[in-house]
């Protein structure tokens, strides 16, 4: 299983410009989310999905849309990129039992720079 | 708000001391708890995780953390650190009425001196 992979790794944006973050996991997860992680912030959660075609927003959810079309799929796009849009953006994806969702599997992030 | 606390944002300590770092929630009701662990230049990694029964939960690398319902806490410790623990800790809750919404402590930088 290549776990949970993203694209690109790197990305620089101008302000105004819009992008899509890719992120994709083979484990078969229900759950799959996005943070952004800045230095003394820890990880918050931007949007988040339980489901194929349910998501919801999580902490800071401004200027960042999501979908879930497929399980296996959860791109982040960016609308118009802003300089506190600056940030290394990780996904994650779980699955679930009866006691609710389990740890989350993390990809290996995509640091963006906006200009 | 709903919040994750870590009491210490920086620890530096020696090989061989012992460790322990502290995390509260504000949550009231059912809660999934998780310390996840960054080491320098990777992405966060599971160390331990609590859903029910024993409150004492013992992880990998010889860390174990104590639920103790009743202060909302989940403080993880090690006794005896090595250089190699160099990292930054995160303590997360999941509430249970809103699964998948996983909130997380703003993070410890441990520094292990040899």
């Amino acid at each position: 299983n290549a776990g949970v992979t993203q694209t690109p790794k790197f990305q620089v944006l101008k302000t105004g410009q819009s992008m899509t973050l890719q992120c994709a996991q083979d484990m078969n997860h229900e759950y799959m989310s996005w943070y952004r992680q800045d230095p003394g912030m820890g990880l918050r959660l931007i949007h988040y999905s339980v489901g194929a075609g349910i998501t919801d927003q999580g902490e800071v959810p401004n200027g960042y849309n999501v979908s879930r079309s497929t399980t296996e799929d959860f791109p982040l796009r960016l609308l118009s990129a802003a300089p506190s849009q600056t940030s290394v953006y990780f996904c994650a994806s779980s699955y679930s039992s009866a006691g609710g969702p389990h740890e989350q599997y993390f990809g290996p992030g995509t640091r963006l720079t906006v200009t | 708000a709903q919040s994750v606390s870590q009491h210490n944002h920086h620890v530096i300590l020696s090989e061989a001391a012992s460790l322990e770092l502290g995390c509260n929630y504000s949550y009231g009701g059912t809660v999934n708890l998780f310390w996840y662990v960054q080491y320098p230049g990777q992405h966060l990694q599971l160390l331990l995780k609590y859903f029910s029964g024993d409150p004492l939960v013992k992880g990998i690398k010889g860390f174990e953390a104590e639920f103790i319902k009743s202060k909302f806490s989940f403080n993880l410790r090690k006794p005896s650190v090595q250089w190699s623990d160099t990292a930054e800790y995160f303590c997360a809750v999941n509430p249970a009425d809103s699964w998948g919404k996983l909130q997380f402590g703003a993070g410890t930088q441990v520094v292990v001196t040899p």
